[in-house]
């Protein structure tokens, strides 16, 4: 059974900084690895796709990579505002079927 | 393109109670899941619709039954409510036709059973 997990829960910064969050997975058979945002109460917005052939993807201040063999992803963020405040979500999907296995999340404060 | 969208936004029932909540694809999308988010934990896969049937389930009860319609929107109705089933509820989109069938989410319903 998959089980994916975000270390830490929650981490605060000061405005500016580079940051990373981290997602590990038991099960190294994916098909791909997804980072989401999600602001509280709302729903969740992708932010990155990672297929399982990729080492990273980047979108602006964004930079997700993925190691299978050790069943790891981070995801970069650089030059960090306030704006990046909200829960960050990763999740994986199996090969053969679309079932996301999501973490808990990690709550990121960025602190003016 | 209007995305995902689900109805309603929120929602009151009382225990032993019946509720249907509702999900519209994004557009070109054919294919349907919705997930479970309990406070402070990570989405739950509930179950995927494609070609109006089921095609996948997680690990929910009886209780939870949906439906896919011709026109690619799904409802997931919950039976005698439970409080466990308080919950924020969000449908996911997707395409069997895309590259990577990336699954796009709605806003979510936020149930509350009291």
């Amino acid at each position: 059974k998959q089980e994916v997990t975000q270390i830490p829960a929650a981490l605060s910064v000061p405005e500016g900084e580079n940051l990373v969050l981290n997602c590990s997975f038991t099960d190294s058979a994916i098909y791909n690895l997804q980072w989401f945002r999600q602001d509280p109460g709302k729903g969740l917005t992708s932010l990155l796709l990672i297929q399982s052939s990729q080492r990273e993807q980047t979108s602006g201040r964004l930079n997700a990579s993925l190691d299978k063999s050790s069943g790891r992803s981070t995801l970069y963020i650089a030059a960090s505002q306030p704006g990046d405040s909200a829960t960050y979500l990763c999740a994986v999907r199996p090969f053969g079927n679309e079932k996301l296995t999501f973490g808990t999340g990690t709550r990121l404060t960025i602190i003016p | 393109d209007a995305g995902v969208t689900q109805s309603p936004t929120h929602l009151i029932k009382t225990r032993g109670q019946q509720v249907t909540l509702r999900c519209s694809p994004k557009s070109g999308h054919d294919t349907v899941s919705w997930y479970q988010q309990a406070l402070g934990q990570g989405p739950q896969f509930i179950f995927q619709y494609y070609e109006e049937e089921e095609r996948q389930r997680g690990n929910f009860p009886d209780r939870f039954s949906g439906h896919q319609f011709p026109n690619y929107s799904s409802e997931l109705n919950v039976n005698a409510l439970l409080l466990g089933d308080s919950a924020l509820y969000l449908c996911a989109s997707s395409s069997r036709q895309g590259p990577y069938n990336e699954q796009f989410f709605g806003p979510g319903t936020r149930l509350t059973v009291l």
